[in-house]
C-alpha cells in the first residue's frame, strides 16, 4: 500500500552537478507529474506524463529533464545543479488521462544546491 | 499562465467555529477544479474533485462548491478541529481537448485552528 513512493528524501548538491529524482506509483495510474514548492509560490508544474511514453513540458521546465521509464516511474532529471533549483520537489500521480481525479502526492525531495 | 487565487492567505479560528474560504479561477474553458488539505511535514491530500457548475461535495465536516460561470468555489469547515489545521489548496485546470495537462495550484489558505 505504499502509493507514491519519491526518492531521495533529502538531497545537497554543489552547482554544477547532476542528479535524477525518482518517482514510483504501484496504483496503476496513467498520469504522473512533477512540481517544485517555493516559499510564496504555489505548486509549480515542471513536467508531466498524460501516459506511458509521453512527456510534456509545464509551466517551469527549463532545467530539467524527464523520464517515463515505463507506467510505474517517472524521474527528474537536474544535469547541472544551480542555487535557483533549491526547492522541495513533488511527484504526484491520478488514474485518469484528464484532470478529473484526485492526485496521489509523493512524501517530497527536499533539494539544496550550494 | 493561469492565475488561481486564494484567500485569505491564513486563518485563525476557534474550536467549535464555522469558517470558509474562497477559490477564483478563469471562468472560461473550465474543466476541473481541486481541492487538497496540506497538513505540516506532510503530503497534500486530495479532498475534493468537482467538474460541473453548481458541485457541492461533502466529506465529513468539510464541503465546497463550486460556480464555474463566475470563477470561484468556496471550502466550507462547520464545527472547526484542531485536527482541521492545514493549508487548504485550490487547483484549476482549463479543457484542452481531454487529455491530462497539469493542475495549476493557488497559494493556499493557512488555517489555524485555537483551542
Amino acid at each position: 500500500n505504499a502509493g507514491v513512493t519519491q526518492t531521495p528524501k533529502f538531497q545537497v548538491l554543489k552547482t554544477g552537478q547532476s542528479m535524477t529524482l525518482q518517482c514510483a506509483q504501484d496504483m496503476n495510474h496513467n498520469s504522473m507529474y512533477w512540481y517544485r514548492q517555493d516559499p510564496g509560490m504555489g505548486l509549480r508544474l515542471i513536467y508531466y506524463s498524460a501516459s506511458e511514453g509521453t512527456t510534456d513540458k509545464g509551466e517551469v521546465p527549463n532545467g530539467y529533464n524527464v523520464s517515463r521509464l515505463n507506467k510505474r516511474e517517472f524521474s527528474l532529471r537536474l544535469e547541472s545543479a544551480a542555487p535557483s533549483q533549491t526547492s522541495v520537489y513533488f511527484c504526484a500521480s491520478q488514474p485518469g488521462a484528464g484532470e478529473n481525479y484526485g492526485y496521489t502526492f509523493g512524501s517530497g525531495t527536499r533539494l539544496t544546491v550550494v | 499562465i493561469l492565475n488561481v487565487e486564494q484567500s485569505p492567505q491564513s486563518l485563525h479560528v476557534q474550536e467549535g467555529d464555522s469558517t470558509n474560504f474562497t477559490c477564483s479561477f478563469p471562468s472560461s474553458n473550465f474543466y476541473a477544479l481541486h481541492w487538497y488539505r496540506w497538513e505540516t511535514a506532510k503530503s497534500p491530500e486530495a479532498l475534493f474533485v468537482m467538474t460541473l457548475n453548481g458541485d457541492e461535495k461533502k466529506k465529513g465536516r468539510i464541503s465546497a462548491t463550486l460556480n464555474t460561470k463566475e470563477g470561484y468555489s468556496y471550502l466550507y469547515i462547520k464545527g472547526s478541529q484542531p485536527e482541521d489545521s492545514a493549508t487548504y489548496l485550490c487547483a484549476f485546470t482549463m479543457y484542452s481537448g481531454g487529455g491530462a495537462d497539469g493542475l495549476t495550484f493557488g497559494k493556499g489558505t493557512h488555517l489555524i485552528i485555537q483551542p
